[in-house]
């Protein structure tokens, strides 16, 4: 069975940073790239980062302007977010997110956690 | 505002066929795939059509995907209570090199 298990969310003061962690189980981490994607509660979903199989090519959405870095330890079945200079607009649900391909730029999506929020508030 | 363009809401009654609608532009939808994802309240959200009308496995085939131009829609026949939930399409933007989402359509069944 494919399991995805986020951690890391929990409440930080604005300009302070937060690291997110999906462990995964069920399938060959290197075999596929993966994504984060974020939820603010009650609103859409909003594309956050993703990653290839290697951890060699990364994407990022405009709106987060370089504070955040996507990284995995594929030794470790592990996709982190390191999330910097945090603000109120942070504030969400954040889910991995597993791809179908090698290239985070394909299709992504068939298997997800349950998401860790993240709070940001003084 | 998101780049992908979804109607808010959208609802049918059981066994009707509804269909959802996810307008965007050449940079996006009209030269890339869409794929559509559900989300039943207080879940994680689980692929339903990737690459515009494929269906991972042990997604019904009630649910169809289907692209023309710019625009993306969703079919859902044989309408049941369990598919009320809220849809998003997405996309992959070329101007930004990253995924693009819809706003998301809420499905009621009546």
């Amino acid at each position: 069975e494919v399991q995805l298990v986020e951690s890391g969310g929990g409440l930080v003061q604005p300009g302070r940073s937060l690291r997110l962690s999906c462990v995964v189980s069920g399938f060959t981490f290197d075999d596929y790239a993966m994504h984060w994607v974020r939820q603010v509660p009650g609103k859409g979903l909003e594309w956050v980062s993703g990653i290839s199989w290697d951890g060699r090519s990364t994407g990022y959405a405009d709106s987060l302007k370089g504070r955040f870095t996507i990284s995995r330890d594929n030794d470790k079945n592990t996709l982190y977010l390191q999330m910097t200079s945090l603000t109120a607009e942070d504030t969400a649900l954040y889910y991995c997110a597993k791809a179908l391909d090698i290239l985070w730029s394909a299709y992504w999506g068939d298997s997800w956690g349950q998401g860790t929020l993240v709070s940001v508030s003084s | 505002q998101s780049v992908l363009t979804q109607p808010p809401s959208a609802s049918g009654t059981p066994g009707q066929t509804v269909t959802m609608s996810c307008s965007g532009s050449s940079s996006n939808i009209g030269n890339n795939y869409v794929n559509w994802y559900q989300q039943v309240p207080g879940t994680a959200p689980k692929l339903l059509i990737y690459r515009n009308n494929q269906r991972p496995s042990g997604v019904p085939d009630r649910f169809s995907g289907s692209k023309s131009g710019t625009s993306a829609s969703l079919a859902i026949s044989g309408l049941r209570s369990e598919d009320e939930a809220d849809y998003y399409c997405a996309a992959w933007e070329d101007s930004l090199s990253g995924w693009v989402f819809g706003g998301g359509t809420k499905l009621t069944v009546l």
